[in-house]
């Protein structure tokens, strides 16, 4: 059975660009979680899909947006990016929601802005 | 809002040795889930085991086992006959699975850089 897939998995930006970044969940799984992770802050929850539908919501700027497809799909979406945007970014997929199944992590999308 | 606070920013002992790594967190809520994740140099989070609060017995996966007090808001990661893949990061993570009708997601802990000497 495949992992969680991001994509890609380094990339760098310039300030002010906007970047999409996608992750591809284990198949079956309806619920995609993502996270930021930074030296910093550590692991930040940006928000959770499932079934299409944002659930859930972190604290961070309308600048940071995503979706879900029908096939589970998602992607996260940094608008006019900030060099303090620069982290991992980590993608989870489980079968249902809430702490009763088991999310699994995809090794994330390394974002750089110069 | 959930915290978690993880005191031990890195720790390191001999392999074969027992080590607990200390994790405590703040709710007003009465049910919800616990978590410990390992995250080795390769970056990708794996589940290392999963506690909930309504079980009052403490979880356990083979060589590693946690100390659950509810009361206290601690849970605490056993590592015994600790081998020299367990070295990685390690975040208790909290998780309150009814918040505004869906998951608030994990709340993570700073980490714990946990290092095993050969």
């Amino acid at each position: 059975k495949a992992g969680v897939t991001q994509t890609p998995r380094y990339l760098i930006k310039t300030r002010g660009q906007q970047v999409t970044l996608s992750c591809s969940p284990i198949s079956g799984h309806r619920s995609v979680s993502w996270y930021q992770q930074t030296p910093g802050q550590g692991l930040q929850f940006l928000f959770e899909y499932f079934s299409e539908t944002q659930r859930n919501k972190g604290n961070f700027p309308g600048r940071f947006s995503g979706r879900q497809f029908s096939n589970s799909r998602s992607e996260m979406n940094v608008s006019t990016l900030e060099l303090g945007d620069s982290a991992l970014y980590l993608c989870a997929s489980s079968s249902g929601m809430g702490g009763n199944t088991e999310a699994f992590f995809g090794q994330g999308t390394r974002l750089t802005v110069v | 809002a959930q915290t978690v606070t993880q005191s031990q920013p890195e720790m390191s002992v001999q392999e074969a040795e027992t080590v607990t790594l200390s994790c405590t967190y703040d709710t007003s809520e009465s049910n919800y889930y616990l978590f410990w994740y390992k995250q080795p140099p390769s970056r990708q989070m794996i589940l290392v085991i999963r506690q909930e609060a309504y079980k009052q017995q403490n979880a356990t996966e083979n060589r590693f086992s946690v100390n659950f007090q509810k009361a206290a808001k601690s849970f605490s990661l056993k590592i015994s006959d600790s081998q020299l893949g367990d070295t990685a990061m390690y975040f208790c993570a909290f998780m309150n699975p009814y918040s505004g009708g869906g998951a608030d997601g994990l709340t993570f802990g700073k980490g714990t850089h946990l290092i095993i000497q050969p």
